[in-house]
């Protein structure tokens, strides 16, 4: 069954760094996600990225952080000067196409943690 | 009003129990609505879609009550296998294809 990778599994970091987390999503999808979950608190949206831009991003998503598909399979979420309060599990997702039938798959997720 | 939310629990049965969850919604555009399994640091892993009244797959079956904007899970003859925290989602209405999760609902389930 095809799924979506995500690395590393885990990313310890000192804060003020950057970091990049990867994700391939399934090959034939086209709309990609990422979110970000606090321990212990509920999944949040971060940003839809579409056709090479991004359609949607919350209000976490500031300056500091920026998405880019640099080929035709990974899909990256950059952090350029990582905070204590940005320790999360990042999750990138994919669906194959816009329709509300159409179901967002999940990676493993990456647990960065900052210090 | 949260857009989703959902009591956190913890709820706590016995095997072969039924329990049923809510969950209920601010945003009457939403046409989508699922529910994910999520096991303790793992993602979300897709349980079931609801998109009209209801749907049923097993043990499962979800309901969505757009009048009253609540979506339920019904889960029969529950398994130790079936701990987990439930989560709710429905997409926004920017047609993004965003997900609006609630805060989850913890399930043990007790020999």
């Amino acid at each position: 069954e095809p799924e979506v990778t995500q690395t590393p599994s885990h990313q310890v970091t000192q804060m003020g760094q950057e970091v990049i987390l990867r994700c391939v999503p399934i090959s034939n999808h086209l709309y990609f996600y990422w979110y970000r979950q606090i321990l212990g608190q509920k999944v949040e949206f971060l940003v839809s990225f579409y056709n090479n831009e991004i359609s949607e991003k919350s209000e976490i998503f500031d300056d500091q952080f920026s998405v880019e598909r640099p080929d035709g399979s990974n899909f990256t979420l950059k952090i350029r000067s990582t905070k204590l309060e940005d320790s999360a599990m990042y999750f990138c997702a994919s669906r194959v196409g816009s329709s509300g039938k159409n179901i967002q798959y999940f990676g493993a997720g990456t647990r960065l943690s900052v210090l | 009003r949260k857009e989703v939310e959902q009591d956190p629990g913890p709820f706590n049965v016995p095997e072969g129990a039924t329990v049923a969850f809510n969950c209920t919604y601010s945003n009457s555009a939403s046409q989508s609505f699922f529910w994910y399994r999520q096991d303790c640091r793992k993602e979300p892993k897709l349980l079931m879609s609801v998109y009209s009244s209801g749907n049923e797959d097993g043990r499962f079956t979800a309901q969505l009550n757009r009048a009253s904007q609540y979506i339920s899970l019904l889960i029969r003859d529950s398994k130790l296998s079936d701990s987990a925290t439930y989560l709710c989602a429905g997409y926004g209405s920017s047609n993004t294809g965003k997900l609006i999760f609630g805060q989850g609902t913890t399930l043990q389930v007790k020999p």
